[in-house]
């Protein structure tokens, strides 16, 4: 159980477009998911929170109007990146959790984004 | 907000041998602390996590952590390393809004 996919696992697009990628929860639904970017040999830095059916909380630095989000129900979170540039290329990793006390995140296995 | 250390960035050991990577974190309350790996490409594998409890948690593929309230560490440990062990791992620690974040990791070579 508690399975997280992402599609597609691996993208590549020239600059100035935009590129969705979705994350779903396969056998839990997740009130909240998390959106992950992940850079070369360096950590995970959390980008934004999602909620279902409400607005997603970016953290300090990202820019919302080139990451949306949107979390229209409870097993499927998506992530575009508008008008990609090459600097955006990265592993993207998403995250679910369900219930409202604390529980264990759910990652998905990432989504490779190069922009040419 | 919380914050966590992992003071090695590369960790070269011989297989067999013991390992133990270090973790500290930096939270204001009781914190939820995780240990993932992640093999080249691939997203990450929860080995283990704290919650509460008894402070030596035992995880996957034989690994096992230490949570040292005194010390604000979470260690890592496994008696004798596999060869399938190289990857990168992190330490997370989870805050109060289900946010978790993340060390800079380490990165683990084992040794013929």
């Amino acid at each position: 159980g508690a399975v997280v996919s992402q599609h597609p696992s691996r993208v590549i697009c020239k600059s100035g477009t935009s590129v969705k990628i979705e994350c779903r929860s396969l056998d839990f639904q997740a009130t909240t998911m998390f959106w992950y970017r992940q850079f070369p040999k360096q950590s995970l830095m959390l980008m934004a929170t999602s909620n279902e059916g409400s607005k997603a909380t970016y953290e300090q630095g990202v820019e919302k109007d080139k990451f949306l989000i949107n979390h229209a129900s409870l097993t499927l979170s998506t992530l575009t990146v508008t008008s990609a540039h090459p600097e955006d290329s990265s592993f993207y990793i998403c995250s679910a959790v369900s219930g409202g006390a604390w529980n264990e995140q759910f990652f998905g296995p990432g989504t490779r984004l190069t922009v040419l | 907000a919380q914050s966590v250390t992992q003071p090695d960035i590369h960790i070269t050991v011989s297989e067999g041998a013991s390992l133990e990577l270090r973790c500290n974190y930096s939270y204001g309350a009781t914190p939820y602390l995780f240990w993932y790996v992640q093999s080249p490409g691939q997203g990450l594998q929860l080995l283990l996590k704290y919650f509460s409890g008894d402070t030596l948690v035992q995880g996957i593929k034989g690994f096992e952590a230490e949570f040292k309230r005194s010390q604000s560490s979470f260690n890592l440990r496994k008696p004798s390393v596999h060869w399938s062990d190289a990857a990168e791992y992190f330490c997370a620690v989870g805050g109060r809004n289900n946010d978790m974040r993340f060390g800079a990791g380490t990165r683990l070579t084992v040794k013929p």
